[in-house]
C-alpha cells in the first residue's frame, strides 16, 4: 500500500532532550516536507527537500534540523526541544517538485514540557 | 512569508446547499495551487493540483477554478452532504528564486454541513 509513515504518533518529552521523528515513504517520491499545525495558524512548512541531499528551509525552520540521505526517509530532528515546539507535525511527500499532489503521514503529536 | 488567504474562515450550511470558498495568493512567481480536504483526526487529502490560468477541475460534486493573473482560486461544492464537513485548505507553490519549491498553506475554511 502506498503510504507515508511517521513515528512516533504521540510523544511527550522534556525541554532540551534531543528527539527525532521519522518519516518514510514507499512511493519513490522526490519531494518530501515537514509541517507543523497550530490552532489558528494552519499548516506551516518547516523544511522541504526536492531530492536526495537537497534540503531547504520553509517558513518556520528555527529549532529544527532535517536530512535526506536516501530518497525514502526524511527525519525531523529537534536538537533541544522547547515548549513552543509543542505541536502537531505532518510529513508529506509528492512525486516531484511539489507540483503534484502531496500525500501526508498520520501526524505526530508532540508535547514538550 | 507569503500571504495565502482563505475566506470565509468557517461556514455552516444545510444539507443540499451549494457553497463556495476563496483562496487568494500572490500573482507573481506562481507554480501551482493545491486544494486539500482535511477531516478531523485524519490527515489532509489532496483534491486538486492546478497549474494553468483558467484551469477548471472537477471531482464528483467538488470543482475548482484558477485565476493566476489576479491571484485567486474558488472551490465549489454542489449539493453539500454532512460527509463534506471538513477543513478545506489551499496551498501556493512558489516558483521564485530561493523560494522555489516552497509550499505555503492558507489557514483553511472550516465547513460544517447540517443534516
Amino acid at each position: 500500500e502506498a503510504q507515508v509513515t511517521q513515528n512516533p504518533r504521540y510523544l511527550i518529552t522534556v525541554t532540551g532532550k534531543k528527539l527525532t521523528v521519522t518519516c518514510s515513504q514507499n512511493m519513490n517520491h522526490e519531494y518530501m516536507s515537514w509541517y507543523r499545525q497550530d490552532p489558528g495558524l494552519g499548516l506551516r512548512q518547516i523544511y522541504y527537500s526536492m531530492n536526495v541531499e537537497v534540503t531547504d528551509k520553509g517558513d518556520v525552520p528555527e529549532g529544527y534540523k532535517v536530512s535526506r540521505k536516501e530518497k525514502r526517509n526524511f527525519p525531523l530532528i529537534l536538537e533541544s526541544p522547547s515548549p513552543n515546539q509543542t505541536s502537531l507535525y505532518f510529513c508529506a511527500s509528492s512525486l516531484s517538485g511539489g507540483y503534484t499532489e502531496a500525500f501526508f503521514g498520520q501526524g505526530t503529536r508532540l508535547t514538550v514540557v | 512569508i507569503l500571504n495565502v488567504e482563505q475566506s470565509p474562515q468557517s461556514l455552516h450550511v444545510q444539507e443540499g446547499d451549494s457553497t463556495n470558498f476563496t483562496c487568494s495568493f500572490p500573482s507573481s512567481n506562481f507554480y501551482a495551487l493545491h486544494w486539500y480536504r482535511w477531516e478531523t483526526a485524519k490527515s489532509p487529502e489532496a483534491l486538486f493540483v492546478m497549474t494553468l490560468n483558467g484551469d477548471e477541475k472537477k471531482k464528483g460534486r467538488i470543482s475548482a477554478t484558477l485565476n493566476t493573473k489576479e491571484g485567486y482560486s474558488y472551490l465549489y461544492i454542489k449539493g453539500s452532504q454532512p460527509e463534506d464537513s471538513a477543513t478545506y485548505l489551499c496551498a501556493f507553490l512558489n516558483a521564485g528564486g530561493t523560494s522555489y519549491g516552497k509550499l505555503t498553506f492558507g489557514q483553511g475554511t472550516i465547513l460544517t454541513v447540517h443534516p
